[in-house]
């Protein structure tokens, strides 16, 4: 098993629309968590990162569940600018590491007119 | 401010060279990790370095070495490449602060398209 796995999609969706994407990690002593975005042969960059008691910024939502190990990303209101693969990342510092992050596959999304 | 350097950007090797890849951390960044990741897939942790030392190794082959140097600059080095190697390289920088510092996400640059022949 994967120690985080996403549905890699396809998502397409129409500008304005709602979708939703979830996550679960297996390794329960993960600490931090996070959506990370990256565009077609681009670099990952920080979207946000995932609180326990779940955490706004503009039209993106994101929700941890510690319990189920399940993470999700909401985001309202598509853009076509919000086409991307996200990606959601789990960090855990054992040993002597200070936070390997774990990826997982990638949700791709894209938002057409 | 500089983000996350790395050079060079594309790169293409035959079967059984070797390759370095350099990256320059955010200034103030004293951890520097590297991933590869293929196409179709996640970035795949291989080492972190922190101090100068290594703080943590992926599931990758001993032809995979990596140093940090005292500016917190890093290099990547793979042996005896194969075509298997064919990959993005990305660097990552991060803060260490104190109490858990893996709630620091990590910044990452442009990376490094290597291609195997």
């Amino acid at each position: 098993r994967k120690e985080v796995e996403q549905d890699p999609g396809p998502f397409n969706v129409p500008e304005g629309a709602t979708v939703a994407f979830n996550c679960t990690y297996s390794n329960s002593a993960s600490q931090s968590f996070f959506w990370y975005r990256q565009d077609c042969r681009k670099e990952p960059k920080l979207l946000m990162s995932v609180y326990s008691s779940g955490n706004e910024d503009g039209r993106f939502t994101a929700q941890l569940n510690r319990a189920s190990q399940y993470i999700s990303l909401l985001i309202r209101d598509s853009k076509l600018s919000d086409s991307a693969t996200y990606l959601c990342v789990v960090s855990h510092a054992g040993g002597t590491s200070y936070g390997k992050l774990t990826f997982g596959q990638g949700t791709i999304l894209t938002v057409h007119p | 401010d500089a983000g996350v350097t790395q050079s060079p950007t594309h790169l293409i090797k035959t079967r059984g060279q070797h390759v370095t890849l350099r990256c320059s951390p955010i200034s103030g960044h004293k951890s520097v990790s590297w991933y590869q990741q293929v196409l179709g897939q996640g970035p795949q942790f291989i080492f972190q370095y922190y101090e100068k030392e290594e703080r943590g190794r992926g599931n990758f082959p001993d032809r995979f070495s990596a140093r940090q140097f005292p500016n917190y600059s890093s290099e990547l080095n793979v042996n005896a490449l194969l075509l298997g190697d064919s990959a993005l390289y990305l660097c990552a920088s991060s803060l260490i602060l104190g109490g858990n510092p893996s709630n620091q996400p990590q910044h990452f640059g442009d990376g490094t398209r290597l291609s195997i022949l």
